[in-house]
């Protein structure tokens, strides 16, 4: 019962921004969007999360469509080290559990 | 501040035997988790706590037990490991449930043979 949907893969070029689509069209309103990411064997890495309004950190943007379907994780200026997969979760708030889905294979090509 | 850390970083075991990880948090974090996380796959989770002398179980609970008898510290067992628990094992933890994120360990590589 996967509640996100997201591309397998997908290559950005060095320096330019990746922007990451992410389906999650039966949201609940008390749901929130998390992006975590995935570095070679390492453990999971938090990058943002969001309830409906669009959210930065020195990391990444977050954009959450009006609706709040789908979301967009936008990495502004991509490195060789972003390369990671990419996982958009959507959580309850006081859900205690991350559900992981197969996430987005990100390759930054030099 | 060291985080979340887990102890061993490898092991390999042979079928039926039995071992113990280890996973400690310095950030004073009431929940805790194990997640396994098989190649090419998403994490899933196995047993959680939200408090100290708390667990429960979660979506792949069977054949491993946990304890959390101290804060910091929360053990994952296998009592009599298979092949079919060869896994990357993540051990994460979060200060409260109210958006908080989980914060992860680096894992542990477990081979059994």
């Amino acid at each position: 019962d996967a509640k996100t949907t997201q591309p397998p893969s997908m290559d950005c070029a060095e320096g330019r921004a990746a922007n990451l689509p992410c389906n999650h069209s039966t949201i609940s309103g008390n749901e929130y969007v998390y992006w975590y990411r995935q570095i070679h064997s390492q453990g999971p890495q938090y990058i943002i999360h969001g309830l409906k309004n669009n959210e930065t950190n020195e990391m990444a943007s977050l954009i959450i469509t009006e609706d709040r379907k789908s979301s967009t994780l936008i990495l502004p200026h991509a490195t060789l080290r972003d390369t990671a997969v990419y996982y958009c979760i959507v959580r309850i708030t006081f859900d205690y559990k991350l559900s992981f889905g197969a996430g987005t294979t990100v390759t930054v090509r030099a | 501040n060291a985080g979340v850390t887990q102890t061993p970083k490898f092991r390999v075991l042979k079928t039926g035997q039995s071992m113990t990880l280890l996973c400690a948090q310095d950030m004073n974090h009431e929940y805790m988790y194990w997640y396994r996380q098989d190649p090419g796959m998403g994490l899933r989770l196995i047993h959680y706590s939200v408090g100290e002398g708390t667990t429960a179980k979660g979506e792949v609970p069977d054949g491993y037990n946990v304890s959390r008898l101290k804060k910091q510290n929360f053990l994952l067992g296998l009592e009599s490991a298979a092949p079919s628990q060869t896994s990357v094992y993540f051990c994460a933890s979060t200060r409260t449930l109210l958006g908080d994120t989980q914060y992860f360990g680096p894992g542990t590589r477990l081979t059994v043979l």
